[in-house]
């Protein structure tokens, strides 16, 4: 079956601090995936993809993500956070259907 | 950018009765989908659609009805309420043009059952 963890629930983070968000997918065949971000009382936004080729995608607000095909992880980073980082964010995954399976989301929590 | 829409934006009602979510979407996109958003589950698709009167189930399709008449609506009933569809609920679209393209998400309907 097709899924996606996100094993970290909460992480709460000073500013300034570097971010990594783990997410590990188990998908037969081609995979795309994705970062989603929540903001408080917002929907939700794309923040990177990937499809193919270089396996260190960048995306908005200076987040990238890398794929590691051998660990089956698409681990999301930010080398400094902000406050208005505070947001949910979500992992997903898609193969030749385009039912987007999501992750069960990490809160980060960015303190002043 | 309000390009897809969906109302109301909070409902409470009993468990029992039957309520019907609105989505709108002004894109003509030609996928729909409706997500619910639970604690610890992240969001788990429930009925999706590829094109007017086609639909179809996602993860956790029972205990609810979609129909998808025309293009840009794409309503979601729930038949009988029960508490554990207490839930946020998101409607979201894209295009189909482009496999697994970004999807544009609603900004949620936050259902209570009591």
């Amino acid at each position: 079956a097709q899924s996606v963890s996100q094993h970290n629930h909460h992480v709460i983070l000073s500013e300034a601090a570097s971010l990594e968000l783990g997410c590990n997918y188990s998908y037969g065949g081609t995979v795309n995936l994705f970062w989603y971000v929540q903001y408080p009382g917002q929907h939700l936004q794309l923040l990177l993809k990937y499809f193919s080729g270089d396996p260190l995608v960048k995306g908005i607000k200076g987040f990238e993500a890398e794929f590691i095909k051998s660990k089956f992880s698409f681990n999301l980073r930010k080398p400094s956070v902000q406050w208005s980082d505070t947001a949910e964010y979500f992992c997903a995954a898609s193969g030749s259907a385009r039912q987007l399976t999501f992750g069960s989301g990490t809160q980060l929590t960015v303190l002043p | 950018d309000a390009g897809i829409t969906q109302s109301p934006r909070y409902k409470i009602t009993e468990t029992g009765r039957q309520v019907t979510l609105m989505c709108h979407q002004t894109w003509s996109h030609s996928y729909m989908f409706w997500y619910r958003q639970d604690l610890g589950h992240g969001l788990r698709l429930i009925y999706y659609s590829a094109a007017a009167d086609i639909t179809d189930k996602g993860e956790v399709p029972d205990g609810y009805v979609v129909s998808r008449s025309k293009t840009e609506n794409f309503p979601l009933t729930l038949e009988s309420a029960t508490r554990s569809q207490t839930s946020v609920y998101f409607c979201a679209s894209n295009d189909g043009r482009s496999p697994n393209e970004k999807l544009f998400f609603g900004s949620g309907t936050q259902l209570s059952v009591l």
